[in-house]
């Protein structure tokens, strides 16, 4: 595809229930960054990726947060027993030059009931 | 801690009206970005600012850049109702490869 593709596009999953979330990046682009957005709010920055580097994890909020990038491609973002507050938006971007533009897949909205 | 703080947190104008948007980050940078993002879902990328610029255009979009002051603004000429959204500032930082963003500015631009 042209552009990063996130699936599903919205999850509702019972409190502690685990969640995966897939990001197919831009193809040749060799950064990946995963961020949450709750409502009506910023970005927080989760975890990122960078061709064969070891991935900067230090915005991961707990331990139930985990992320893996296989063949430097698609990445999986896996949620482990769910709570309410991990309900946000998670968004997906890649980028061909470290530091450069980022483009944006249209996130995954999760809901945690 | 979010690198960058965008002010203010909310901006309502008239069509045809400029916006102006500022953006305010705490460690040195390699470079600033600015997107847009519509309804809470992706964002766009806007324009790139290098540390070592001080002023760019593209289109009705003009971006400054101080970094002495470790600020930047964005200004959108004669808005358009189309350019309602949510503005974010984004930075890099040294020892950290991600992108920081800030907590926005949402535009809302009355026909």
């Amino acid at each position: 595809g042209a552009g990063v593709s996130q699936s599903p596009s919205n999850k509702v999953t019972e409190k502690g229930k685990d969640v995966e979330l897939r990001c197919d990046p831009i193809s040749g682009h060799t950064a990946l960054y995963w961020y949450r957005q709750s409502l009506g709010q910023g970005l927080e920055f989760l975890i990122y990726f960078q061709g064969n580097s070891a991935p900067d994890k230090s915005g991961l909020p707990s331990d139930r947060f985990s992320a893996e990038r296989t063949g430097g491609s698609v990445s999986t973002l896996t949620i482990q027993r769910t709570q309410q507050e991990d309900s946000a938006v998670y968004l997906c971007a890649s980028s061909l030059l470290v530091q450069g533009e980022a483009f944006f897949g249209q996130g995954t909205r999760l809901t945690v009931v | 801690s979010q690198q960058g703080e965008e002010d203010p947190q909310a901006l309502s104008i008239q069509e045809g009206e400029n916006a102006t948007m500022n953006c305010s980050y705490k460690t040195s940078i390699n470079n600033l970005q600015w997107y847009r993002q519509n309804s809470g879902r992706g964002l766009v990328h806007l324009i790139l600012i290098r540390s070592n610029e001080r002023e760019k255009h593209s289109g009705r979009l003009r971006v400054t850049l101080d970094t002495s002051k470790k600020s930047s603004s964005l200004l959108i000429t004669a808005s358009r109702a189309a350019d309602t959204a949510s503005y974010f500032c984004a930075t890099d930082a040294p020892g950290r490869r991600a992108l920081t963003f800030g907590s926005g500015t949402r535009l809302q631009v009355q026909p």
